[in-house]
């Protein structure tokens, strides 16, 4: 079973324009992460989240996390190719492992 | 300071093999957890240790084993090697003090044939 459902699984765009991914959950966490993750390397992180309807921004990145805890969305604006690579969301329910979303593969073309 | 590394970084074996792979976590971090990655399941737990004792453990056979030595540094084991084994096998080194946000190595890719 698993427990983050990210949508979509994959995203190709054109540079400059917006995009939102989306992370989804049944049940509540403490504290939800955002890692993205280039070929050939590991995830690295870009954000946490802990409070529930906490709104991070990073640049061109905003990060929101639920009101419920359940949820969490990351929306890029003006997508650059820089920008490609495998998002992947997070969850932590206190002090157990962390639980990786199924990932959202985005592909930003020049 | 230095990353995560991890070795080798790239490791090619025949089934019913055995493997090792090696992970030096961040100077500090007492913490260090194993995922395998495959394009079918994601990011997948394996194990997690702590001051040399293994603290949390996924979803995997027994063949899968790890341990931790006194400083931090940790090995994963994987013996009687399946096709279905083949994955990027990650590490992630973690600060403690609270904190869980994971810093990755740049993973292991094993390809079994």
């Amino acid at each position: 079973t698993q427990l983050l459902e990210q949508s979509p699984q994959f995203l190709s765009i054109q540079e400059g324009e917006n995009l939102t991914v989306y992370c989804n959950s049944s049940s509540v966490f403490s504290s939800l992460q955002w890692y993205r993750q280039e070929p050939g390397e590991g995830p690295v992180l870009l954000v946490t989240v802990v409070t529930g309807g906490e709104v991070k921004k990073l640049k061109r990145l905003t990060f929101q996390f639920g009101d419920a805890r359940k949820d969490s969305s990351l929306h890029i604006t003006a997508a650059q190719p820089g920008d490609t690579g495998l998002y992947l969301c997070a969850g932590a329910r206190n002090t157990d492992k962390l639980i990786f979303g199924t990932g959202t593969r985005l592909q930003v073309f020049p | 300071k230095a990353g995560v590394t991890q070795t080798p970084r790239y490791l090619i074996k025949t089934r019913g093999q055995q493997v090792t792979l090696s992970c030096s976590p961040i100077s500090g971090h007492r913490s260090v957890s194993w995922y395998q990655q495959t394009p079918g399941q994601g990011l997948q737990f394996l194990f997690e240790y702590f001051s040399e004792t293994q603290r949390n453990k996924g979803n995997f056979p027994g063949r899968f084993s790890g341990r931790q030595f006194s400083n931090s540094r940790s090995e994963m084991n994987v013996s009687t090697l399946e096709l279905g084994d083949s994955a990027l096998y990650l590490c992630a080194s973690l600060p403690g003090q609270g904190r869980n946000e994971q810093f990755f190595g740049p993973g292991t890719r094993l390809t079994v044939l």
